[in-house]
C-alpha cells in the first residue's frame, strides 16, 4: 500500500522568508502524481501544486515550487517570500491515476510578521 | 473557489442515528470522492464514484454509502452513527480522462455525533 509521510508536524517562518516542507512517499508504482494541498482554519482544502512522477522538471507556481526526487521518493514543498496568507496546514498527497488520494499527516506552518 | 459545494455545513446527530451529506460537483466534472477527516489528521479516502458507479472503496464500513446522480452531485450517507464518525466530510470532485484528473475540494461538512 502507498504510504505519505510528512516528519514535520508543525514549522515557522518569518514574513519574507523561505521555508521547506518535506514529504517522503512509498510506492512501486512508476505512473502517479504527487499533490500539495493547503487547508487554511476555514477547512477548505486547496490545491497549492501538482507534479507528475514522469516529468524530470519540478513544477513551479508563483512563489511555489517543488524539489522532486523520484528514485529518493521524497517531494519538498519550497515557499519563497513567505506570507501571512500562507500560514495554513500543509498536507502532501499521492495518488495513481484515476485512484484516490492518500494523504500524509499535515505539516502546520506558521508566518511570524 | 472550486466550484464545489457541500451541504450542510454543520450538522448535530445522535449516535445510532442515519446522517445524509450532500456534494454538487464542479461543472464538467464527471468524478466525485468523499473522504474523513478526523480533527488533527490527514483525510482518509471513502470512496469513489465514477458514472454513477462505485469505483474505489476505502477502508470503511458498509453503513457508510454513496450515490452519484446524472448531473454528477453525490450523497454520502451514513447508517448507525458512531461517536467515532465525528469528522470533517470532504467531497472532491474531477474530471476523469485521459489526462491528469487533480481533485478540487469542496468546504466540507463538520458532523458532530453526541
Amino acid at each position: 500500500a502507498q504510504t505519505v509521510t510528512q516528519s514535520q508536524p508543525e514549522m515557522s517562518v518569518q514574513e519574507a522568508e523561505t521555508v521547506t516542507l518535506s514529504c517522503t512517499y512509498d510506492t512501486s508504482e512508476s505512473d502517479y502524481y504527487l499533490f500539495w494541498y493547503k487547508q487554511p482554519p476555514s477547512r477548505q482544502m486547496i490545491l497549492v501544486i501538482r507534479q507528475e512522477a514522469y516529468k524530470q522538471q519540478n513544477a513551479t507556481e508563483n512563489r511555489f515550487s517543488v524539489n522532486f526526487q523520484k528514485a529518493a521518493k521524497s517531494f519538498s514543498l519550497k515557499i519563497s517570500d513567505s506570507q501571512l496568507g500562507d500560514a495554513a496546514m500543509y498536507f502532501c498527497a499521492y495518488r495513481r491515476r484515476r485512484s484516490r488520494l492518500t494523504f500524509g499527516e499535515g505539516t502546520q506552518l506558521t508566518v511570524n510578521p | 473557489e472550486t466550484g464545489v459545494t457541500q451541504s450542510p455545513t454543520h450538522l448535530i446527530k445522535t449516535r445510532g442515528q442515519q446522517v445524509t451529506l450532500r456534494c454538487s460537483s464542479q461543472s464538467g466534472h464527471n468524478t466525485v470522492s468523499w473522504y474523513q477527516q478526523a480533527l488533527g489528521q490527514g483525510p482518509q479516502f471513502i470512496f469513489q464514484y465514477y458514472r454513477e458507479e462505485e469505483n474505489g472503496r476505502g477502508n470503511f464500513p458498509p453503513r457508510f454509502s454513496g450515490l452519484q446522480f446524472p448531473n454528477y452531485s453525490s450523497e454520502l450517507n451514513v447508517n448507525a452513527l458512531e461517536l467515532d464518525d465525528s469528522a470533517l466530510y470532504l467531497c472532491a470532485s474531477s474530471f476523469t480522462s485521459g489526462a491528469t484528473d487533480t481533485q478540487y475540494f469542496g468546504p466540507g461538512t463538520r458532523l458532530t455525533v453526541l
